[in-house]
């Protein structure tokens, strides 16, 4: 069971959006940013947003995150088969003192 | 650019302690700045972080795992390292070095070396 909570999957069509959530409580996300991950099949993961909304040099701009009280989410525009991956959210817990992540979203372009 | 490798047996023993070496290139540990960590995945599972080390010898563990892990960091090589001891095979997972930066509030890994399968088993 994780700390942060996301979809276990999510699907979309090629050229369309979608979003994937990362809920947590106020000693997590409430309180600390979030950073969220893309992970290929195979590979290891990769940093996608942090700071919430921040995006890395060379990580393309249909990449979004975001950030609501204790929820963050990731938005993904103009689909792409090579977007098919496992997504994870991040942060810090200040009542755990841990690293926390989510339990990953697959991400199924159809 | 900072590149990460891990290194270490593959196949440990159970009761036995784990060893993996992560070796950074592109950028030295002394300079600071940031963390070094290790995060490992069970397979299929979500990520689990283990710890991080700073290039001062400073270290922190997830309190899940702090009775057994110990990282440790030789700044001469550019190299940190995991020992776990006592493994079982609830251990068995890809482990991954990361650089981890940590700021008030903010909190993320840019760098991740490719990963390296552990397995335990007798």
């Amino acid at each position: 069971q994780s700390v942060l909570t996301q979809p276990p999957s999510v699907s979309a069509a090629p050229g369309q959006k979608v979003t994937i959530s990362c809920s947590g409580s106020s000693s997590n996300i409430g309180n600390n940013y979030v950073s969220w991950y893309q992970q290929l099949p195979g590979t290891a993961p990769k940093l996608l947003i942090y700071d919430n909304n921040r995006r890395p040099s060379g990580i393309p701009d249909r990449f979004s995150g975001s950030k609501s009280g204790t929820s963050a989410t990731l938005g993904i525009t103009g689909l792409q088969t090579g977007d098919e991956a496992d997504y994870y959210c991040g942060t810090w817990d200040s009542s755990l003192s841990d690293v926390v992540f989510g339990g990953g979203t697959k991400l199924t372009v159809l | 650019q900072v590149q990460l490798q891990e290194s270490g047996p593959g196949l440990v023993k159970p009761s036995q302690t784990l060893f993996l070496t992560c070796t950074v290139s592109g950028g030295s540990i002394s300079s600071g700045g940031y963390y070094w960590s290790w995060i490992r995945q069970h397979p299929g599972k979500g990520l689990e972080w283990i710890g991080y080390i700073y290039y001062s010898g400073s270290t922190y563990y997830s309190p899940s795992l702090k009775s057994r892990v110990t990282i440790s960091v030789d700044t001469s090589e550019n190299q940190f390292s995991l020992k776990l001891s006592s493994v079982t095979a609830a251990d068995t997972a890809v482990y991954y070095c990361a650089r981890e930066t940590r700021a008030a509030g903010a909190h993320y890994f840019d760098y991740w070396g490719q990963g390296t399968l552990v397995t335990v088993s007798s």
